[in-house]
């Protein structure tokens, strides 16, 4: 069936380095994708999105890069921070009549000071 | 500007028992879904509502339901409660639906026993 799926379920960086985290999909009609980070005790909180039509787009701090050709998506994180620590989730939609979204099993984030 | 509120945040229930958890949508969005997040599944489709009519449903028994109002708040039952219902049921709302993004609430952390 559908899914998302994460390469790595923990990943632990140092202050400041940069981080990336991976996501693989399977449903080649995807045409939307969310980040979301989920500290403890929250609800996910949306960090970027992108659509099909584009390959790369940057917010603060981070980067979201699609590769429709091999259905992966990544998210970088530059300067990571102590505050970065958190659980990260890919989701997608493939529009229509989709109305949900479908989750990855999401990644930890740790960030070392 | 009000983020999405779930009421109530935290609830212990005995087996057989049913709950009713309540959902209010950040204000203008009329699409509301609910999320059942364990450790083991993480985050799963439980149902999307637009304007009061269901859109979508996932694959959970007849024992959860919901309903949304013409306000567009939104409320979900669980009906005969089992222990494996013991989960954080997240609430989400958009403008539209998932095509568009989703905003979630901090979640109902539900114990059953």
């Amino acid at each position: 069936g559908e899914s998302v799926g994460l390469h790595l379920p923990t990943l632990s960086v140092q202050e400041g380095d940069n981080s990336i985290i991976n996501c693989a999909y399977s449903n080649s009609a995807s045409d939307y994708f969310i980040w979301y980070k989920q500290e403890s005790g929250k609800g996910p909180q949306f960090i970027i999105d992108i659509r099909s039509n584009m390959d790369k787009r940057q917010g603060q701090r981070v980067t979201v890069l699609l590769n429709k050709t091999v259905k992966h998506l990544s998210l970088q994180i530059a300067a990571t921070q102590p505050g970065d620590s958190a659980v990260y989730f890919c989701a997608e939609n493939s529009g229509g009549s989709n109305y949900k979204l479908t989750f990855g099993k999401g990644t930890l984030l740790t960030v070392n000071p | 500007k009000a983020g999405v509120t779930q009421t109530p945040r935290y609830l212990i229930k005995t087996r057989g028992q049913q709950v009713t958890l309540s959902c209010s949508p950040i204000s203008g969005h009329r699409s509301v879904s609910w999320y059942q997040q364990t450790p083991g599944q993480g985050l799963q489709f439980l149902f999307e509502y637009f304007s009061e009519t269901q859109r979508n449903k996932g694959n959970f028994p007849g024992r959860f339901s919901g309903r949304q109002f013409s306000n567009s708040r939104s409320e979900m039952n669980v009906s005969t409660l089992e222990l494996g219902d013991s989960a954080l049921y997240l609430c989400a709302s958009s403008l539209e639906g998932a095509h568009y993004g989703y905003t979630f609430g901090s979640g109902t952390r539900l114990t059953v026993v």
